[in-house]
């Protein structure tokens, strides 16, 4: 999920499809993750977060997947909706109680009906 | 907005003025945020606030300042000394230090006129 210049990385997908959406983060340190969908002129809204205790969590039709060794988070929304459409955002934080979130750069959803 | 009101959701700034953003939230968390957000970009961090009356300086802090008088309030002020303050401005606030469970305000649109 990393951009380049000032254009998103945008993912297409059919309506009924699922969707997978990469981050790749930068501190091994971090030990928080979390998932935040961005609809146009509207703050983030969090979707489902993951400790690094753990590789792999469910929410309700949204899976994230954590892979500490090559610091990689995905997110995977099963079964795609045209009200998915939206930009994406992972976000890391260390548990140190004095790091904010930093967050990746984000991609773009379009759910084609 | 899930307890955090950011006010006025669009500004309009001269030249050479300085203009102050709202952020007041009514959660009773401890720890406040500022990030700005460019068109196409992820999210940036200005200044942050982990207790009140003490403030720290995020990545982009040039041309900004801040104060935190009261738990509930964190405004931003932008300076003339910020040189291209046209940007949508996120204010967050989150229960504990370490920043996790990040909530966020719906967010404010400054433009340079």
């Amino acid at each position: 999920g990393e951009s380049v210049g000032l254009h998103l990385p945008t993912l297409s997908v059919q309506e009924g499809d699922n969707s997978i959406i990469n981050c790749a983060y930068s501190n091994s340190a971090s030990d928080y993750f979390i998932w935040y969908k961005q609809e146009s002129g509207k703050g983030p809204q969090f979707i489902i977060d993951i400790r690094s205790n753990m590789d792999k969590r469910q929410g309700q039709r949204v899976t994230v997947l954590l892979n500490k060794t090559v610091k990689h988070l995905s997110l995977q929304i099963a079964a795609t909706q045209p009200g998915d459409s939206a930009v994406y955002f992972c976000a890391e934080t260390g548990n140190s109680g004095n790091t904010p979130l930093v967050f990746g750069k984000g991609t773009r959803l379009s759910v084609i009906a | 907005d899930g307890g955090i009101t950011q006010s006025p959701k669009y500004l309009f700034r001269k030249e050479g003025q300085n203009v102050t953003l709202s952020c007041e939230q009514n959660l009773n968390h401890d720890a406040m945020y500022w990030y700005r957000q460019d068109p196409g970009q992820g999210l940036r961090l200005i200044y942050y606030s982990q207790i009140v009356n003490d403030f720290q300086k995020g990545d982009i802090a040039e041309g900004y300042s801040v104060s935190r008088e009261k738990k509930e309030s964190f405004p931003l002020t932008v300076t003339s000394a910020q040189k291209n303050p046209t940007a949508f401005y996120l204010c967050a606030s989150t229960r504990r230090r370490d920043g996790n469970g990040y909530t966020f305000g719906s967010g404010t649109r400054l433009t340079v006129v």
